[in-house]
């Protein structure tokens, strides 16, 4: 069984810029959550999706922003670009919304100079 | 705010020395916790779903227990090895707000 697949795995990108990041879900999986890791920070929750719809949001900015298809797979989408949104982009994948464990991507490691 | 706290943040043990860690969480609507770990340059990986108070889980060298009463769960290295370095994370799914919230981890380097 294919596990989690992000792409890009690497990017860089300037401020104000915007970069959407993609991420293809174990197959069968309904449920695809984001998350953030910034050096010294533990995994920050981004947003949940589950059947194409946003389940949950953390508490980040309007910036950020995600979709779901039918297929499950999950984008998202950073609007303008700041310094500090250099980070690493974890997505998961589960059978349902929480409670189940999780299984989670490679990430994709932003820079933004 | 659910608060899930794991200490210590950070451990340096040598090979062959048992260790164990904590994670504490809310003790009120509890559905499960999860442990994973999170090996540099790789992605983090379950370990154990824990679910009844009392529980404890085993894989290998590494054990896992749970208290639900009290919101705290151990995991044990027995033994540990070089290849046991990694963060481990602790994470609680929170049914009321349907999304789980991680620990910071706790960081162990096991040195040859």
């Amino acid at each position: 069984k294919a596990g989690v697949t992000q792409t890009p795995r690497y990017l860089i990108k300037t401020r104000g810029q915007q970069v959407t990041l993609s991420c293809s879900p174990i197959s069968g999986h309904r449920s695809v959550s984001w998350y953030q890791q910034t050096p010294g920070q533990g995994l920050q929750f981004l947003f949940e999706y589950f059947s194409e719809t946003q389940r949950n949001k953390g508490n980040f900015p309007g910036r950020f922003s995600g979709r779901q298809f039918s297929n499950s797979r999950s984008e998202m989408n950073v609007s303008t670009l700041e310094l500090g949104d250099s980070a690493l982009y974890l997505c998961a994948s589960s059978l349902a919304l929480s409670g189940y464990e999780q299984y989670f991507g490679p990430g994709t490691r932003l820079t933004v100079t | 705010i659910l608060n899930v706290e794991q200490s210590p943040q950070s451990l340096h043990v040598q090979e062959g020395d048992s260790t164990n860690f904590t994670c504490s969480f809310p003790s009120s609507n509890f559905y499960a916790l999860h442990w994973y770990r999170w090996e540099t340059a790789k992605s983090p990986e379950a370990l154990f779903v824990m679910t009844l108070n009392g529980d404890e889980k085993k894989k290998g060298r590494i054990s896992a227990t749970l208290n639900t009463k009290e919101g705290y769960s151990y995991l044990y290295i027995k033994g540990s090895q070089p290849e046991d370095s990694a963060t481990y994370l602790c994470a609680f799914p929170n049914t009321n707000a349907g999304k789980s919230t991680f620990g910071d981890g706790t960081t162990l380097t096991v040195k040859p």
